[in-house]
């Protein structure tokens, strides 16, 4: 399977605790975007890396939010102290970097429910 | 504030018939323009995009970009239920930002 492998599929965990989720993009792509979701509404963007470079994070995106991508390959997204409002599907995408049009290639997300 | 405006239905389609699903977008530079397909519990799957002003096909498809009035379309022809599912359009503006719309809810009925 070639495409964006994102685990785990499904994490439920307590308020107040660590969470870290790991993404592996399709391999000859240099981008990688983190986005969220809930339900009804439309992927919103959180941060994306072009090779191991964090080129943009959006500003919404609280300080408890980290995301590395240390060789340029697979990337983790780390939430610290969990809220409940951070119950959400959380989605990688993938894309190559030429042009400015690469369409996007999702991951099947991770789940995520805080308690 | 650029924005990406969808209906969010339900549109209700019988099998076998045309679906015709519309979105506009606010940034008169915006220069691509994608449409994502996404079942329930499930992630984004890309169906097409489209750069130019006019029509791209592909297969059952159709992709209808009109960059003067700034609205793009998904037609689906001969509708299918394995076709229901909430369709979100997506356009990189012209700070090449993506803005998502917040998708459409397709409901193909036999």
């Amino acid at each position: 399977d070639t495409g964006v492998s994102q685990n785990p599929r499904h994490k439920i965990t307590k308020r107040g605790q660590n969470v870290t989720f790991r993404c592996d993009p399709i391999s000859e792509h240099n981008r990688l975007y983190w986005y969220r979701q809930t339900l009804g509404q439309g992927p919103e963007f959180l941060t994306y890396f072009q090779n191991e470079a964090q080129l943009e994070k959006s500003r919404l995106l609280s300080d408890r939010f980290s995301a590395e991508r240390p060789k340029g390959s697979f990337s983790t997204l780390e939430i610290q102290r969990t809220e409940q409002g951070d119950s959400a599907m959380y989605l990688c995408a993938s894309s190559l970097a030429w042009g400015e049009n690469s369409p996007l290639h999702f991951g099947n997300g991770t789940r995520l429910t805080v308690t | 504030q650029k924005e990406v405006e969808q209906n969010s239905g339900p549109l209700s389609v019988p099998e076998g018939a045309i679906a015709s699903l519309n979105c506009t977008y606010s940034d008169r530079g915006s220069q691509s323009f994608f449409w994502y397909r996404q079942y329930s519990g499930k992630s984004p799957e890309l169906i097409m995009f489209i750069y130019s002003n006019g029509d791209k096909e592909d297969g059952r498809f159709t992709a209808q970009l009109n960059k003067a009035s700034q609205y793009v379309s998904l037609l689906i022809r001969d509708s299918q239920p394995s076709d229901s599912a909430t369709y979100l359009c997506a356009v990189i503006d012209s700070n090449y930002q993506l803005i998502w719309g917040a998708g459409t809810k397709l409901i193909i009925k036999p």
